[in-house]
């Protein structure tokens, strides 16, 4: 079974500042999908980040990339020029790459707390 | 971009009833839906995953007759809490995806309160 660790349960960053969250993953499967979703008080799950595990290039979405270390198994999010509306949880998400029914679930981290102090 | 929406919100009762939430997909048809529970400070916690038109498949520890999950259409997964108790409270959330395998998309979840 697939296993995903986050072990900051909480981080904090000033605002302008970059800040990483670690993420690491445990699987035997070499085809493989890796998200990151933020988590606002409001509670709703967005979906920050996605990266395929047979692509080496980091995925990227504007303040938002990833580190990919498939050999290590770590998938770090890092956000640059932090904004006061990126504090959240953070939640690291894996997800098979074979496409049979049930397959498609994600096995979430336990999350990081996101501070942003002003 | 994909849409789910899930209703209610916000859910308060009386222990002993039974509490329908509903998770429709708004523009995309969602061949696969998956429930989570999720208690404070927690993460997600899979309850199950359904089709459309099967039975869901329900994790290890969750009461399949507790918790009724029904699929019936593309757009449209249901979960039933019944005879709702105390210890059922929690914020539940669905997700769903289509048959392209695009990343799970989210409805906004329910809070349900057992009095």
């Amino acid at each position: 079974a697939q296993t995903v660790t986050q072990s900051q349960p909480e981080m904090s960053v000033q605002e302008a500042e970059t800040v990483t969250l670690s993420c690491t993953y445990d699987t035997s499967e070499s085809d493989y999908y890796l998200f990151w979703y933020k988590q606002p008080p409001s509670r709703q799950m967005i979906l920050v980040i996605r990266q395929e595990a047979y692509k080496q290039q980091n995925a990227t979405e504007n303040r938002f990339s990833v580190n990919f270390q498939k050999a290590a198994k770590s998938f770090s999010l890092k956000i640059s020029d932090s904004q006061l509306g990126d504090a959240a949880m953070y939640f690291c998400a894996y997800r098979s790459g074979i496409s049979n029914f049930g397959n498609e679930k994600l096995t979430f981290g336990t999350g990081t707390r996101l501070t942003i102090i002003p | 971009g994909a849409v789910v929406s899930q209703h209610p919100s916000w859910v308060i009762c009386k222990s002993g009833t039974s509490v329908k939430i509903e998770c429709r997909s708004l523009d995309f048809q969602a061949t696969t839906m998956f429930w989570y529970r999720q208690f404070p400070k927690q993460s997600l916690m899979l309850m199950a995953t359904s089709n459309e038109g099967s039975k869901a498949t329900y994790e290890q520890g969750v009461e399949k007759d507790k918790f009724l999950i029904n699929h019936a259409s593309l757009t449209l997964s249901t979960l039933t809490v019944t005879s709702a108790h105390p210890e059922d409270s929690s914020f539940y959330i669905c997700s769903a995806t289509d048959k392209n395998n695009q990343p799970q998309h989210f409805g906004d979840g329910t809070r349900l309160s057992i009095l």
